[in-house]
């Protein structure tokens, strides 16, 4: 079965200041998606971005970041010039290519201080 | 283009009374899944479904609750006679095809709590 662990259930930093989330997940498939997603305090979860397992270049969106390491299977999210909204749970997802269900970590509680 | 609607938004009941949970998809998106997430944990797989069709229900308790994606109206999430270890946020989501190569986009949420 796959599992997904979010080893830092909390984590701080300034504003302005890079931040690295980690996720590893654990699977015996070749194929597969991976996902990071955030919850503000509002309870929405937002999609903040995706990666599939058979492209070797990390996925980037704007100040978001990945660094899929297949081999190590590890996929941390890297946060650049963090800001205050960027406050809140941030969850790592795995899916695989053949099925549709999410199985997701257990979160890590990101706060930028001002 | 709207996103994932759900509603309500929150939801309180009494042990033992009937919780209804809407979601509806967004534009152009036929299949909806339905998560649960308990406090300070991360999301579990409920259901899966299409239009008229429940695909995969391996995630949900096998008895009270119940699911549908009617051809018309939104898709419903019902649990019957809920209790307290029912108090969870239920999320909903869609996406235009099977997931896998397409990202599920979710709704807000529903918080029910059970007194």
């Amino acid at each position: 079965a796959q599992t997904v662990t979010q080893s830092q259930p909390e984590m701080s930093v300034q504003e302005a200041e890079t931040v690295t989330l980690s996720c590893t997940y654990d699977t015996s498939e070749n194929n597969y998606y991976l996902f990071w997603y955030k919850q503000p305090p509002s309870r929405q979860m937002i999609l903040v971005i995706r990666q599939e397992a058979y492209k070797q270049q990390n996925a980037t969106e704007n100040r978001f970041s990945v660094n899929f390491q297949k081999a190590a299977k590890s996929f941390s999210l890297k946060i650049s010039d963090s800001q205050l909204g960027d406050t809140a749970m941030y969850f790592c997802a795995f899916m695989r290519s053949s099925n549709y269900q999410l199985i997701w970590g257990a979160g890590t509680k990101l706060i930028i201080k001002p | 283009n709207a996103g994932v609607m759900q509603n309500p938004r929150h939801l309180v009941r009494r042990r033992g009374q009937e919780a209804r949970l809407r979601c509806s998809p967004m534009k152009g998106h036929s299949h909806v899944y339905w998560y649960r997430q308990l406090p300070e944990e991360g999301l579990k797989f409920m259901v899966y479904l299409q239009k008229e069709n429940i695909i995969d229900e391996s995630g949900m308790p096998k008895e009270r609750f119940s699911a549908e994606f009617p051809k018309e109206g939104p898709s419903i999430l019902r649990i019957q006679q809920v209790v307290r270890g029912d108090s969870a946020a239920y999320f909903c989501a869609s996406s235009p095809e099977r997931g896998g190569t397409d990202t599920q986009y979710f709704g807000p949420g529903t918080r029910l709590t059970v007194l």
